[in-house]
């Protein structure tokens, strides 16, 4: 089955800082990527869309200079958290859609990065 | 946008026996995929069952089913035989078969708790 990791699986920073999450897909090519946010006992908020090769899309309310989305290639995309706050502190899950011809083009989740932010 | 509601925040379950979680939505759109996601301990986001709008066969997955109403726009996952591992926040979520986005939205969530 399609394989999607995420790196690193939790990080602890300074408030401040700014942390990079990695999102790869590990046995198939995924022309878009999702990040999603998840606090505690919630669902998850999508937070982007990240399509290879071009800028994301950013949900409503969501700071794009903030949260920094790259998708260089078709395996890898990446968000960084710039000058990361204690309310940045969640769990960041990221998504990847396979690109083939599969009628209903599943996404296979990461297992997520925990974040906090001291 | 699309909403997708899931009324049951908690249910409880004995080894063993039955259990139904209940998700309702909200769309325009007559073409569009549903699913139910698990999601345990670990946060890893695991598939359970889709389920094609266009088809109107319920999708059964072994021990997992949906009750598809696509009239009222229901969408129930049935548990069989629940086992202590079933125990996990299970998310109802959309996605639109037509839409560039693709992108899911998600129920609030149900947490299942199996009780041995």
């Amino acid at each position: 089955g399609a394989v999607v990791s995420q790196h690193p699986s939790w990080v602890i920073c300074k408030s401040g800082t700014s942390v990079k999450i990695e999102c790869r897909s590990l046995d198939f090519q995924a022309t878009t990527m999702f990040w999603y946010r998840q606090f505690p006992k919630q669902s998850l908020m999508l937070m982007a869309t990240s399509n290879e090769g071009s800028k994301a899309t950013y949900e409503q309310g969501v700071e794009k200079d903030k949260f920094l989305i790259n998708h260089a290639s078709l395996t890898l995309s990446t968000l960084t958290v710039t000058s990361a706050h204690p309310e940045d502190s969640s769990f960041y899950i990221c998504s990847a859609r396979y690109s083939g011809s599969k009628a209903y083009n599943e996404q296979f989740f990461g297992p997520g990065t925990r974040l906090t932010v001291l | 946008a699309q909403t997708v509601t899931q009324s049951q925040p908690e249910m409880s379950v004995q080894e063993a026996e039955t259990v139904t979680l209940s998700c309702t939505y909200d769309t325009s759109e007559s073409d569009y995929y549903l699913f139910w996601y698990k999601q345990p301990p670990s946060r890893q986001m695991i598939l359970v069952i889709r389920q094609e709008a266009y088809k109107q066969q319920n999708a059964t997955e072994n021990r997992f089913s949906v009750n598809f109403q696509k009239a009222a726009k229901s969408f129930s996952l049935k548990i069989s035989d629940s086992q202590l591992g079933d125990a996990a926040m299970y998310f109802c979520a959309y996605r639109s078969a037509v839409s560039t986005g693709n992108q899911f939205y998600f129920g609030t969530g149900t947490s299942l708790t199996v009780i041995p």
